[in-house]
């Protein structure tokens, strides 16, 4: 059974310094992998999709990585603003059901300004 | 603009009482879902569809209801068989193909009272 985790639960840093968010899934067979944010009592944004088939793919500030073979993910958020806090998750959509999504339970982000 | 609403924002529900989270988008996508999110947890899901008069049960469909008598609406009913309501409920919808992504609602807190 696919399983994802995302460590830390929590993180705190100054503003301005570059970071790394991390995802890890038990199985390798995915169809995709997403990044979401979360802000405190609202919906979910997604960030970055990136494809069984890629390595990384990149929005702004934003660079989400994917190593099929480790199970890893990692979101690398660059310059860090205090605009930039909230809730980060990771989601794999998986291949033994029909458009069925498996996600972390986040790690919420604070920048300190 | 194009997206998902949500409503209400905020329900109570008293013990023994069905209620009805409503669920609109004007996107003309085939897929809709339905999330809960419990704090600490990843998104479970509950119901979805992917096409008008047919859905699928989730990991946890137990104790809600759901309808699509159009493609625009998919609404879930939490009956008085679900013991443990509280907790925030995502809908999201995405276009019937993998590696699309998805789009989510600002979400619905509901209260048992």
């Amino acid at each position: 059974k696919q399983e994802v985790t995302q460590i830390p639960a929590a993180l705190s840093v100054p503003e301005g310094e570059n970071l790394v968010l991390n995802c890890s899934f038990t199985d390798s067979a995915i169809y995709n992998l997403q990044w979401f944010r979360q802000d405190p009592g609202k919906g979910l944004t997604s960030l970055l999709l990136i494809q069984s088939s890629q390595r990384e793919q990149t929005s702004g500030r934003l660079n989400a990585s994917l190593d099929k073979s480790s199970g890893r993910s990692t979101l690398y958020i660059a310059a860090s603003q205090p605009g930039d806090s909230a809730t980060y998750l990771c989601a794999v959509e998986i291949g033994d059901s029909n458009y069925q999504l498996i996600w972390g339970a986040g790690t919420k982000l604070i920048i300190k300004p | 603009d194009g997206g998902i609403t949500q409503s209400p924002k905020y329900l109570f529900r008293k013990e023994g009482q069905n209620v009805t989270l409503s669920c609109e988008q004007n996107l003309n996508h085939d897929a809709m879902y339905w999330y809960r999110q419990d704090p600490g947890q990843g998104l479970r899901l509950i119901y979805y569809s992917q096409i008008v008069n047919d859905f699928q049960k989730g990991d946890i469909a137990e104790g809600y209801s759901v309808s699509r008598e159009k493609k625009e609406s998919f609404p879930l009913t939490v009956t008085s068989a679900q013991k443990n309501p509280t907790a925030f409920y995502l809908c999201a919808s995405s276009i019937q193909h993998r590696d699309y992504g998805y789009t989510f609602g600002s979400g619905t807190r509901l209260t048992v009272v």
